[in-house]
């Protein structure tokens, strides 16, 4: 199947820093990502869908000054948690959908586990 | 209420067995389903899609019953390697967005 990663696997950071977090397609280009967020023993959620050369389309209660998603390339999305906070340690994973755009045909990478000090 | 409801478990099935679960969905318009596998710390990963009429793959079976809004997954002949966090996925009826449920958490033991 194809193959989506992301950078870093994992990351600490002190309250107050910005953390970018990349999602790229690596055999295929993605003209959508998606972007999820899951905390401990919940499921995921959809924060946002990015979307290729166009403002990303955020979830209800999700700030999208706070979480900032650019879409430059068709291979790479990138999500931005600016000025971290203890609250926004979580498991972050993106998906990046397959171009024939089937429901089912949604990759995920291995995801990000934040944690804020 | 959820979306998408499952009971988080823990299923605790000895190897060999027999194990099945239910994930309930609220929208009646929700059009494809799906389970996936998560394992601890780890990204979801497509186990079936649920078809109408129920599918099987191997040991897995799959159901769908849009009347009364829910879909199963059975697992026959449990293996140690079966354990995991079972995930299920409801596509709406307007695009191609994944709504999760919370997960039904499955331990196999010899």
């Amino acid at each position: 199947g194809a193959v989506v990663s992301q950078h870093p696997s994992w990351v600490i950071c002190k309250s107050g820093t910005s953390v970018k977090i990349e999602c790229r397609s690596l055999d295929f280009q993605a003209t959508t990502m998606f972007w999820y967020r899951q905390f401990p023993k919940q499921s995921l959620m959809l924060m946002a869908t990015s979307n290729e050369g166009s403002k990303a389309t955020y979830e209800q209660g999700v700030e999208k000054d706070k979480f900032l998603i650019n879409h430059a390339s068709l291979t790479l999305s990138t999500l931005t948690v600016t000025s971290a906070h203890p609250e926004d340690s979580s498991f972050y994973i993106c998906s990046a959908r397959f171009p024939s755009g089937g429901y089912n045909e949604q990759f995920f990478g291995p995801g990000t586990r934040l944690t804020v000090l | 209420r959820k979306e998408v409801e499952q009971d988080p478990g823990p299923f605790n099935v000895p190897e060999g067995a027999t194990v099945a679960f239910n994930c309930t969905y609220s929208n009646s318009a929700s059009q494809s389903f799906f389970w996936y596998r998560q394992d601890c710390r780890k990204e979801p990963k497509l186990l079936m899609s649920v078809y109408s009429s129920g599918n099987e793959d191997g040991r897995f079976t799959a159901q769908l019953n849009r009347a009364s809004q829910y879909i199963s997954l059975l697992i026959r002949d449990s293996k140690l390697s079966d354990s995991a966090t079972y995930l299920c996925v409801v596509i709406k009826a307007a695009g191609n967005k994944l709504t999760f449920g919370g997960g039904t958490r499955v331990l196999v033991k010899p």
